[in-house]
């Protein structure tokens, strides 16, 4: 695609809800990250695939937060019984790896009330 | 802990100014740099890469590099209005790894 794409743009969840956000990279972008970002806040690392291997996942705030990238494309960021904590915007970004520039998602806003 | 530092301003300038935006960052490895830029709302929009030290101009943009200081700015010249946004500085300190830290961005308000 153009451009990297996520979904859903907006995720309202009820505490205790589990929640599954998508991301669909660049074609053929080898690097893929999902960052966390509190309101007024920059971007914080989450995790970092290259292809189908996470490479990173020193970011993750807890084991309820699993990612997955099985066939080296698109990724899923899922979230077990989510907090209120956990409400903020969830970006991905995709890169061509190495020292290369990644770009960003639109963002998926979730919202545990 | 491998740290990017920012102002977080505001940063406040008048409309034809030189907006000047710094960031220091920790790890002495570093070898990529980039500047993004935030709209309230929407998604960091990468602006400046830089890579080695000296300046990098991209019109009204000029990057500048210094890894002995582990030191980079940005500098917006003739600033407008639509230039007000949160500008993220980031650090690929990863290597093969290509993460990337982001510092907590500095708000900047280009006054009419």
């Amino acid at each position: 695609g153009a451009g990297v794409s996520q979904s859903p743009r907006y995720k309202v969840a009820k505490r205790g809800q589990d929640v599954a956000l998508r991301c669909d990279p660049i074609s053929g972008h080898v690097s893929l990250f999902w960052y966390q970002q509190a309101l007024g806040q920059g971007p914080e690392f989450l995790t970092y695939f290259q292809n189908e291997a996470q490479l990173d996942k020193s970011g993750l705030p807890s084991d309820r937060f699993f990612a997955e990238r099985p066939e080296g494309s698109v990724s899923t960021l899922k979230i077990q019984r989510t907090q209120q904590e956990d409400s903020a915007v969830y970006l991905c970004a995709s890169s061509w790896g190495g020292e290369t520039e990644a770009f960003f998602g639109q963002g998926t806003r979730l919202t545990v009330v | 802990q491998k740290e990017v530092e920012q102002n977080s301003g505001p940063l406040s300038v008048p409309e034809g100014a030189i907006a000047s935006l710094n960031c220091t960052y920790s790890d002495r490895g570093s070898q990529s740099f980039f500047w993004y830029r935030q709209y309230s709302g929407k998604s960091p929009e990468l602006i400046m890469s830089i890579y080695s030290n000296g300046d990098k101009e991209d019109g009204r943009f000029t990057a500048q590099l210094n890894k002995a200081s582990q030191y980079v700015s940005l500098l917006i010249r003739d600033s407008q209005p639509s230039d007000s946004a949160t500008y993220l500085c980031a650090v690929n300190v990863g290597g093969s790894q290509g993460n990337l830290i982001f510092g907590k961005g500095t708000k900047l308000s280009v006054k009419p």
